[in-house]
């Protein structure tokens, strides 16, 4: 497995605001994914983030509302753009682990986010 | 379209019994990974346990170990000897073999397990 650190690890913000959550990890990975838990419900996936490129966004998400950047094999960030209450949720990054075909996920401690 | 079901939204055991969590799913592919991750009070994502499709033994990894029927599509946790630490919200996921986005895991809705004292 790997060792997967997420800052802030919960916050409390106006709305309009935006808020940028890192995900740090403690070896080189080519994939990374942000997924979004809404209060009481499973995960869903926002985007990949793959080192060298853009971000691959899933249907319902934006790159203006979740930008999302990439810079090396360790690091990533995903900001909540013009926050608005239904933005309240768990943040969780995830990096895949294992061959190509193979990979298993791990995520790290997650970001709770509160829009007031 | 993968899909992932879990019929039951809580359980309860006691401390030291046995518990089975269920879990179905759909895929049109043949070669697919299915998971058991545990989400704690703490929110963190835990794996549990991992089978890989083409392997007919069923996974097992300490006091866990599942129940996977391929041709029911059924893939069943089973806690023994449950501990108050098992106390947690389970997630079944399932991703294909394939490259590219089909890699995406696909979660189902959650099983809220809390083990009495």
């Amino acid at each position: 497995s790997a060792v997967i650190s997420q800052k802030p690890s919960r916050d409390i913000c106006q709305r309009g605001t935006s808020l940028t959550i890192q995900c740090q990890v403690d070896s080189q990975v080519t994939m990374m994914f942000w997924y979004r838990q809404q209060p009481g419900q499973s995960l869903t996936l926002i985007a990949t983030a793959n080192q060298g490129s853009e971000a691959t966004y899933e249907s319902g998400f934006v790159i203006d509302k979740f930008p999302i950047s990439r810079p090396n094999l360790t690091f990533s960030t995903l900001t909540v753009s013009n926050m608005s209450p239904e933005d309240s949720s768990i943040y969780l990054c995830s990096v895949a682990l294992g061959g190509t075909s193979t990979d298993t996920q791990y995520f790290g401690p997650g970001t709770r986010l509160t829009v007031l | 379209a993968q899909t992932v079901t879990q019929s039951q939204p809580e359980m309860s055991v006691q401390e030291a019994e046995t518990v089975t969590l269920s879990c179905t799913y759909d895929t049109s592919e043949s070669n697919y990974y299915l998971f058991w991750y545990k989400q704690p009070p703490s929110r963190q994502m835990i794996l549990v346990i991992r089978q890989e499709a083409y392997k007919q033994q069923n996974a097992t990894e300490n006091r866990f170990s599942v129940n996977f029927q391929k041709a029911a599509k059924s893939f069943s946790l089973k806690i023994s000897d449950s501990q108050l630490g098992d106390t947690a919200m389970y997630f079944c996921a399932l991703r294909t073999r394939r490259s590219g986005s089909a890699r995406q895991l696909t979660f189902g809705s959650g099983t809220q397990l809390t083990v009495l004292p």
